[in-house]
């Protein structure tokens, strides 16, 4: 069946540097990808989406890449800072989630 | 502007009791989705509605039913609990479906 997977289930980064979370999908025809922030007790927050006709797609300190070759993406953020330590999920649609990577940012 | 609301917060209940949950979503929303979030997991999808037709279904028994109301606010029902339903259970809007979807805070449901 459908899944999306994330590679790493914990991240650590010093403030200030880049950030990397991958994510595998296995359904070719996907074609909407989204990545939320899940904050502790809160709910999944929206932060980049990107659609099956475009490689890459960037936000404010965000970007989003796409390989469907291998069917990969990734979120990169950039000068990373103690307010992005959340879980990070990707979503294949509206109605597969990934496990979640939990990212810490070091001060 | 309002976001999605969810009620209750928390909820309490023992087996083989019934619960309701409910959702308001964004004002013109009109799809909402249901999740269950078990402690260091992803989002489980259940239900999805728009326009009050149920236009997606996860992997759930039939225990859980949901429906969305001309309001399009919605309620998920679940029968005959069980300790395994204990999860946060999260309500989504959006304007469409397949689009980004916008959370709510979930409701808490602890079975004992």
């Amino acid at each position: 069946g459908e899944s999306v997977g994330l590679h790493l289930p914990t991240l650590s980064v010093q403030e200030g540097d880049n950030s990397i979370i991958n994510c595998a999908y296995s359904n070719s025809a996907s074609d909407y990808f989204i990545w939320y922030k899940q904050e502790s007790g809160k709910g999944p927050q929206f932060i980049i989406d990107i659609r099956s006709n475009m490689d890459k797609r960037q936000g404010q300190r965000v970007t989003v890449l796409l390989n469907k070759t291998v069917k990969h993406l990734s979120l990169q953020i950039a000068a990373t800072q103690p307010g992005d330590s959340a879980v990070y999920f990707c979503a294949d649609s509206q109605f597969y989630f990934g496990t979640g990577t939990s990212l810490t940012v070091i001060p | 502007d309002a976001g999605v609301t969810q009620s209750p917060t928390h909820l309490i209940k023992t087996r083989g009791q019934h619960v309701t949950l409910r959702c308001s979503p964004i004002s013109g929303h009109k799809s909402v989705s249901w999740y269950q979030q078990v402690l260091g997991q992803g989002p489980q999808f259940i239900f999805q509605y728009y326009e009050k037709e149920e236009r997606g279904r996860g992997n759930f028994p039939d225990r859980f039913s949901a429906r969305q109301f001309p309001n399009y606010s919605s309620e998920l029902n679940v029968n005959a609990l069980l300790l395994g339903d204990s999860a946060l259970y999260l309500c989504a809007s959006s304007f469409y479906t397949n689009e980004k979807l916008f959370f709510g805070s979930g409701t808490q449901l602890s079975v004992l």
